[in-house]
């Protein structure tokens, strides 16, 4: 079975502009999550998903972050208007109910100039 | 909410050196996962394992959840072996999952040839 699958694996944008990232769970994972990590802060829970739903958005970091799960398959994160700051990578991750582990995808790597 | 503590942070060895890395946390835990970031930047699961010991080849786990530790034993080290290790758990929420993990700060290991 392929695993969590993520793209673009490299996003190199403007500051202003906008940027989507994508992310295809593991078939038959009911969960899925959005990770960010950076040097200073390290792994960070962004948000995350049950049957679609947003469950927890606290760690979101402000309103330009936006998620979106429009099916069991697919989901989004949405950055609008990106800054600097918001250089990192962008991990997605998803389980099944019933098993405690986490299967992550490659990342994509955010950079904002 | 529940404190991750890696430890060493760095650490360096020869290959064939045995190493052991140590997770401490501060709250009981239903999920304890440990992560190998490789230089890639992909996470890979290494072990699930809430309590008890795991083997896998020349790694394995120990968790002891009445003192709130796990460990990690990486034997015959190989070069392959270098990258970040990082423990993750879930606090332990009287029995219900969220799923959401909080990470350490993470060991990075090197193996010299």
């Amino acid at each position: 079975d392929a695993g969590v699958i993520q793209s673009p694996r490299h996003e190199v944008t403007e500051m202003g502009q906008e940027v989507t990232l994508r992310c295809k769970p593991i078939s038959g994972h009911d969960y899925l999550f959005w990770y960010r990590q950076t040097m200073m802060r390290g792994l960070e829970l962004l948000i995350y998903f049950n049957n679609n739903v947003p469950i927890d958005d606290s760690g979101m970091p402000e309103d330009r972050f936006s998620a979106k799960m429009p099916n069991a398959s697919f989901s989004t994160l949405k950055i609008q208007p990106s800054e600097p700051r918001d250089s990192a990578v962008y991990f997605c991750a998803s389980r099944r109910t019933g098993a405690y582990e986490q299967y992550f995808g490659p990342g994509t790597r955010l950079t904002v100039t | 909410g529940i404190q991750v503590e890696q430890s060493p942070p760095d650490l360096i060895l020869q290959e064939g050196a045995n190493s052991t890395l140590r997770c401490n946390f501060s709250d009981s835990v239903n999920n304890l996962q440990w992560f190998h970031q490789n230089p890639w930047g992909q996470l890979i699961n290494l072990f699930y394992i809430p309590s008890g010991t795991k083997q896998n080849g020349r790694l394995s786990a120990t968790t002891v959840a009445t003192e709130r530790y796990s460990l990690l034993y990486i034997s015959s080290s190989q070069t392959t072996d270098s990258g970040v290790y990082f423990c993750a758990v879930e606090h332990d929420a009287g029995g219900t999952s969220y799923g959401k993990l909080t990470f350490g700060q993470g060991t990075i290991l090197t193996v010299h040839p």
